[in-house]
């Protein structure tokens, strides 16, 4: 059984930084795709970033490029989002998802349960 | 960038009637790459289909997707209380991927 295990959400100022984790299992991590997508509070859903199986390939949605950033360890079956210059429409629901492709991004086949962050003074 | 327009807002039907879902694309989504997922209150999204009427695995057979080019559609036969929640399309044909912004089905 896929599982995907977000950590690492909570309050931070507007500007500081935050890293979520998202540990997986029940698949062959270093075999896939990896992305997170985000959901604020009572919106849609929205692409924030995607990496390649072997981590050689990044990719960002406009919003979040320059200021977040997507990681994987194959070895301890972990992605990573770390997240500076952080702004109140930063705030959301973060979900981690494993991508159905091995290369090139495509739909998202398993979900985590979502990490709240949340960007307040 | 794909902008997709999901109709009606908001579907208000009986348990046991038809639900007919729509998704407009922006521009052709090519080779029909439009998926489907569901999301209850609190909990996270779940993949429906793919390719636009492929089924992912679990998913009852009174779901069904279909379309092509720019205009897709999901379609529940007859509504089950568990199937009332928010569904979304998606397109993974061109970057960035991009979603629609969602159709509710309560109920009536």
């Amino acid at each position: 059984e896929v599982q995907l295990l977000e950590s690492g959400g909570g309050l931070v100022q507007p500007g500081g930084s935050l890293g979520l984790s998202c540990a997986a299992s029940g698949f062959t991590f270093s075999g896939y795709a990896m992305n997170w997508v985000r959901q604020a509070p009572g919106k849609g859903l929205e692409w924030v970033s995607t990496i390649s199986y072997s981590g050689d390939s990044t990719y960002y949605a406009d919003s979040v490029k320059g200021r977040f950033t997507i990681s994987r360890d194959n070895s301890k079956n972990t992605l990573y989002l770390h997240m500076n210059s952080l702004r109140a429409e930063d705030t959301a629901v973060y979900y981690c998802a494993k991508d159905a492709s091995t290369v090139r991004p495509y739909f998202f086949e398993y979900w985590g349960q979502g990490a709240l962050v949340t960007v307040s003074s | 960038e794909i902008v997709l327009t999901q109709s009606p807002g908001t579907l208000s039907l009986s348990p046991g009637e038809r639900a007919t879902l729509s998704c407009r694309a922006s521009q052709s989504v090519g080779y029909s790459y439009l998926a489907w997922y569901q999301q209850k209150p609190g909990q996270a999204p779940r993949l429906l289909f793919y390719g636009a009427s492929s089924r992912a695995t679990g998913i009852p057979d009174r779901f069904s997707g279909s379309g092509s080019g720019t205009d897709f559609t999901l379609t529940i036969s007859r509504l089950e209380p568990e199937d009332f929640a928010v569904y979304y399309c998606q397109q993974y044909g061109s970057s960035p991927r991009t979603f629609g912004q969602g159709t509710r089905v309560e109920v009536k």
